[in-house]
């Protein structure tokens, strides 16, 4: 069966730092990949989207970037983190047509302090 | 734009009140369309979806939603809600991409 996993769980990162969250996906093959911030009575915001390896689709212009270095690995960084940058991210992935269901993975809570 | 709305940001119902949650979207041509859930402390699970078919679409925990196409909207309905049932409630509308609604969220008193 497919399995997401996403680390860290949670992490406190002060502002200026850099941020690199990782997703790895098991058992598929060229899975669509998402990444998703999910702030606070605002549900949830579409940060990036891959298709394939080293094809990204930003939706959000921000301080953030995403990166596909293998098939199942999905790969959110900032190179200077902002307070606003706080938030739950969520890596995500579907097969086939995007239009697909999604399954999420467990998410990972950022503080920038 | 593209977009989804969710028109009720918070709802309080008591046990065994009827419950509908009005979602609408903004895109044209085919879409699929989605219901997620997220129970306190745990992660987004998929409620129900729609890709094609009977718009009257059934999922689990006896939630159901109707799509009404001429009217954009893909409202989530359960008769009877149980305080298990407290959560919040995400819209979703895929057409080339995923987008999901800002979230109801769903207390069920006891």
């Amino acid at each position: 069966s497919q399995t997401i996993h996403q680390w860290p769980a949670t992490l406190v990162q002060p502002v200026g730092s850099p941020l690199s969250l990782e997703c790895t996906v098991e058992g598929t093959s060229n899975p669509n990949l998402y990444w998703y911030r999910q702030a606070a009575g605002r549900g949830l915001q579409l940060l990036f989207y891959s298709v394939g390896i080293g094809q990204i689709s930003s939706e959000v212009p921000q301080n953030l970037s995403a990166s596909r270095p293998q098939d199942r690995q999905f790969i959110l960084s900032s190179k200077k983190l902002l307070l606003s940058d706080s938030g739950f991210y969520l890596c995500a992935w579907s097969v086939g047509q995007v239009g697909n269901t999604i399954y999420f993975g467990e998410g990972s809570w950022l503080t920038v302090v | 734009a593209q977009s989804v709305s969710q028109h009720n940001h918070h709802v309080i119902l008591s046990e065994a009140a009827s419950l509908e949650l009005g979602c609408n979207y903004s895109y044209g041509g085919t879409v699929n369309l989605f219901w997620y859930v997220q129970y306190p402390g745990q992660h987004l699970q998929l409620l129900l979806k729609y890709f094609s078919g009977d718009p009257l679409v059934k999922g689990i925990k006896g939630f159901e939603a109707e799509f009404i196409k001429s009217k954009f909207s893909f409202n989530l309905r359960k008769p009877s809600v149980q305080w298990s049932d407290t959560a919040e409630y995400f819209c979703a509308v895929n057409n080339n991409d995923m987008r999901f609604g800002a979230g109801t969220r769903l207390t069920v008193k006891p």
